[in-house]
């Protein structure tokens, strides 16, 4: 049981540049995250998603992308990098109301 | 929406002392409090949580206790360790089809032997 599966592990993008973060899970969860940790810092909230085909904003969205096609995928789209993009990004995913599954993460740096 | 505050956000104690992180939330309908503990260049995993019918929960040194009328909730190490050195996340969500898990802050305990 894989559980949430992000790639790449690491990356660095030079400003202006565009990537998918991916992440997909095996467990079916409808319950999809996208979070930022900046260093030192808490968690904070991209966008998620409750089902396939459905998407919602969280707490710090722009200049960030999304889609949900189906249930095991939750891509995370950067358009136009910028140094602020640097950060590390989990995935998550749960069922609702039950435990959350965290990735590895993701530590981005834009340069 | 839910709004979830912690504290502190830095905590140091004495290896086998008792350590306590409080979370206070906004939203009265949330009945769902997952705590979770995040190492060093990982994820946060879950380890301990409590739905809204109960007012305390146990498993071994860590307990989590809530006061609904308060709307809080509490996480309670005892005879912390070493090992016990992380970021430690409360979390309040509920059986709501469109609302996401919130997260607070986060608060780092660290255990000096």
């Amino acid at each position: 049981n894989a559980g949430v599966t992000q790639t790449p592990k690491f990356r660095i993008l030079k400003i202006g540049q565009s990537m998918t973060l991916q992440c997909a899970q095996d467990m079916n969860h409808n319950y999809m995250y996208w979070y930022r940790q900046d260093p030192g810092m808490g968690l904070k909230l991209i966008y998620y998603s409750v089902g396939a085909g459905i998407t919602d904003k969280g707490e710090v969205p722009n200049g960030y992308n999304v889609s949900r096609s189906t249930t095991e995928d939750f891509p995370l789209r950067l358009e136009l990098a910028a140094p602020s993009q640097t950060s590390v990004y989990f995935c998550a995913s749960e069922r609702g109301n039950t435990e959350a599954f965290f990735g590895q993460g993701t530590r981005l740096t834009v340069v | 929406g839910e709004n979830v505050e912690q504290h502190p956000s830095t905590l140091s104690v004495q290896e086998g002392d008792s350590a306590v992180i409080k979370c206070t939330y906004s939203d009265s309908a949330s009945n769902y409090f997952p705590w979770y503990k995040q190492e060093l260049g990982k994820g946060p995993q879950l380890i301990i949580d409590i739905r809204s019918n109960v007012g305390e929960k146990k498993d071994q040194r860590i307990a989590v206790t809530l006061n609904k009328t308060a709307k809080h909730f509490s996480l309670h190490i005892t005879e912390t360790q070493p090992e016990d050195s992380a970021v430690y996340f409360c979390a309040a969500t509920k059986n709501s089809g469109n609302t996401p898990l919130v997260f607070g802050k986060g608060t780092r305990l660290s255990v000096i032997a």
